[in-house]
């Protein structure tokens, strides 16, 4: 079957400018969590959508927000983007909490 | 609050030579744990879990992990390393207390280099 799917792979994108990020889950999940991994932060939980709902938040600023579709399809939104939010966004779709299937995630960067 | 310790940044170890990566770890109830490798610039790869059952289990490409719940470790061993195994692993474990059950708390992370 299909894994997770993340698009696109590579983004640049200039400071102040917005981006949204899209990932499509494993047919069948229903839950899709977003992780930002830096180097100086490592892996840091963004949210998690389930059925449509945003389940859980982690601490980041109200410029990262997310909504997930009918079809469990997610997007992540970062609005006015600063040269911190360089990152590698990885999201993960589960079936039921006990295993996390990750995409390949996308490689942000802000000039 | 959950956390996850992976105590060495690196590991270095010859080819063919027994590996462990290590991991402890800090929750409360039953832990759900979890290994992952991550290659450059690639998303994160899925090696094993431990949810209940056996202390030992058994993951892809040959990689085992040990629970022992009296340590709260649980490391990720191989019997022979290969070059290609060379990779950055993550531990993780899935977070109850924040009431969302499907978020994982990760280790900072260890790097594998194996030589030749």
């Amino acid at each position: 079957k299909a894994g997770v799917t993340q698009t696109p792979r590579y983004l640049i994108k200039t400071r102040g400018q917005q981006v949204t990020l899209s990932c499509s889950p494993i047919s069948g999940h229903r839950s899709v969590s977003w992780y930002q991994q830096t180097p100086g932060q490592g892996l840091q939980f963004l949210f998690e959508y389930f059925s449509e709902t945003q389940r859980n938040k982690g601490n980041f600023p109200g410029r990262f927000s997310g909504r997930q579709f009918s079809n469990s399809r997610s997007e992540m939104n970062v609005s006015t983007l600063e040269l911190g939010d360089s990152a590698l966004y990885l999201c993960a779709s589960s079936l039921a909490g006990e295993g996390y299937t990750f995409g390949s995630g996308t490689r942000l960067t802000v000039v | 609050a959950q956390s996850v310790a992976q105590p060495e940044d690196q590991v270095n170890v010859a080819e063919g030579n027994p590996l462990t990566v290590k991991c402890t770890y800090s929750v409360s109830g039953n832990p759900y744990l979890f290994w992952y490798v991550q290659y450059p610039n690639r998303g994160l790869q899925f090696l094993l879990k431990y949810i209940t059952g056996d202390n030992l289990v058994k993951g892809s490409y040959g990689f085992e992990a040990e629970f022992n719940k009296s340590q709260t470790s649980f490391h990720l061993k191989k019997p022979s390393a290969l070059v290609s195994d060379s990779a950055l692993y993550f531990c993780a474990v899935r977070d109850l207390i924040s009431g969302g059950y499907n978020k994982l708390i990760f280790g900072a992370g260890t790097r594998l280099a194996v030589h030749p």
